[in-house]
């Protein structure tokens, strides 16, 4: 079935510690996105390629940091996680970025920073 | 900062019943979309409006833009258990930016 996967589902992580949540897409969408959702402020987006090979910050990028080294993968890495990075994770894809074609989304990661 | 904002944050209704939500957003727009997620899903893309349309249809879903308003608004007619969820808008004056969303609770 064609989409998006996220890995892993969930994960609990000690505060400092590195991780990466993975991303694929197997429509062959030129555009990726990370966004995060937290109750009450909605989804936010993290960074955004819109091209394999070229990366770009959204509205909350700070402590985040992205690749897109083939049109498939869109890696999201927390390079020293803190509590406040608690959160559930949503990678995208379009056909064409930025915004003329509908998203679509991963299932999600569930991180808990403790 | 949220370029979009629904109305109400929950409605509750009847299977049967319409529901009715609504956008307001700040910027222009190239394009207005509205998306569903069930409860720990994904959001699902469910219908784009293009800043020179004003109505469009998909199924039992209508959505509405006033671009004079800066307001949209998408109903659900006929409305079903599996209707239940949130409902987001989603407005592109350059990259997506998301509402906060509306709870839809449908009972049988």
């Amino acid at each position: 079935i064609a989409g998006i996967t996220q890995a892993p589902t969930s994960q609990i992580l000690a505060a400092g510690r590195r991780m990466t949540l993975r991303c694929t897409q197997d429509m062959r969408h030129n555009a990726m996105y990370w966004y995060r959702q937290d109750l009450g402020l909605g989804l936010r987006l993290i960074h955004y390629s819109n091209t394999a090979g070229t990366t770009g910050k959204g509205e909350v990028p700070d402590g985040y940091s992205v690749s897109r080294a083939n049109t498939d993968d869109f890696p999201l890495t927390l390079a020293s996680a803190v509590p406040s990075q608690t959160s559930v994770y949503f990678c995208a894809s379009s056909q064409q970025g930025p915004s003329n074609y509908g998203y679509t989304f991963g299932s999600g990661t569930r991180l808990t920073v403790v | 900062s949220q370029q979009g904002e629904e109305d109400p944050q929950a409605l509750s209704i009847q299977e049967g019943e319409n529901a009715t939500m609504n956008c307001s957003y700040k910027t222009s727009i190239n394009n207005l979309q509205w998306y569903r997620q069930n409860s720990g899903r994904g959001l699902v893309h469910l219908i784009l409006i293009r800043s020179n349309e004003r109505e469009k249809h998909s199924g039992r879903l209508r959505v509405t833009l006033d671009t004079s308003k800066k307001s949209s608004s998408l109903l659900i007619t006929a409305s079903r258990a599996a209707d239940t969820a949130s409902y987001f808008c989603a407005t592109a004056p350059r990259m997506l930016i998301f509402g906060t969303g509306t709870r839809l609770q449908v009972f049988p």
